[in-house]
């Protein structure tokens, strides 16, 4: 079973500054796919990035950008110019893509920003 | 507005007293799923739907019972709740185009029920 991890429970940005939240996953696949899922106090959950495993190239959405290393299994959210806005807990998950609509989350990571 | 309405947003019942979490959305999806999210567990799902009639079992199924009557429909029912069921409920729901990753999955507000 595919697991994900988030090994940092909680980080803490100044606001202005740039932050990296680290996500690693375990699968045997090679055809997945990735996300980040970024949950605020109102507790909806909001897509912040994708990324398509067959893709070298990183996916960027505005301040927000990845670091995708497919043979480290590693996938790290960098959010840029940090704003009080994005004082958020932050979801990594993980989809195969191979015909399972389930998405596998890792326990999140609490982002704490301060002006 | 395409959206994903769960009801009631807010529960506290009691053990035992059965229950039914509503869910709907308006954007003709056919696949629909529930999750629940605990402190330190992050989300794991507990049934989906691939359409209607069709439904099956999650990570976490064990006293959760689903159906889907109508496409639009997805209500979770807990028959006899119990304290280990107190959480945060997400209903979701995606299109069925392509490879599944490449659906994105729009999530309801969440249900935040409290079994004492």
């Amino acid at each position: 079973a595919q697991t994900v991890t988030q090994s940092q429970p909680e980080m803490s940005v100044q606001e202005a500054e740039t932050v990296t939240l680290s996500c690693t996953y375990d699968t045997s696949e090679s055809d997945y796919y990735l996300f980040w899922y970024k949950q605020p106090p109102s507790r909806q959950m909001i897509l912040v990035i994708r990324q398509e495993a067959y893709k070298q190239q990183n996916a960027t959405e505005n301040r927000f950008s990845v670091n995708f290393q497919k043979a480290a299994k590693s996938f790290s959210l960098k959010i840029s110019d940090s704003q009080l806005g994005d004082a958020a807990m932050y979801f990594c998950a993980y989809n195969s893509g191979a015909g399972s609509y389930q998405l596998t989350f890792g326990k999140g990571t609490k982002l704490s920003v301060i002006p | 507005e395409a959206q994903v309405t769960q009801n009631p947003r807010y529960l506290i019942t009691v053990t035992g007293k059965k229950l039914t979490v509503t869910c709907s959305q308006n954007m003709n999806h056919e696949y629909m799923s529930w999750y629940r999210q605990d402190p330190g567990l992050g989300l794991r799902q507990i049934y989906y739907s691939m359409n209607v009639e069709v439904t099956d079992k999650g990570d976490v199924p064990e006293g959760y019972k689903v159906s889907r009557k109508e496409k639009r429909n997805f209500p979770l029912i807990l028959e006899s709740p119990s304290p280990n069921q107190t959480s945060l409920y997400f209903c979701a729901s995606s299109l069925l185009q392509g490879r599944s990753g490449a659906n994105v999955l729009t999530f309801g507000a969440g249900s935040r029920l409290t079994v004492l």
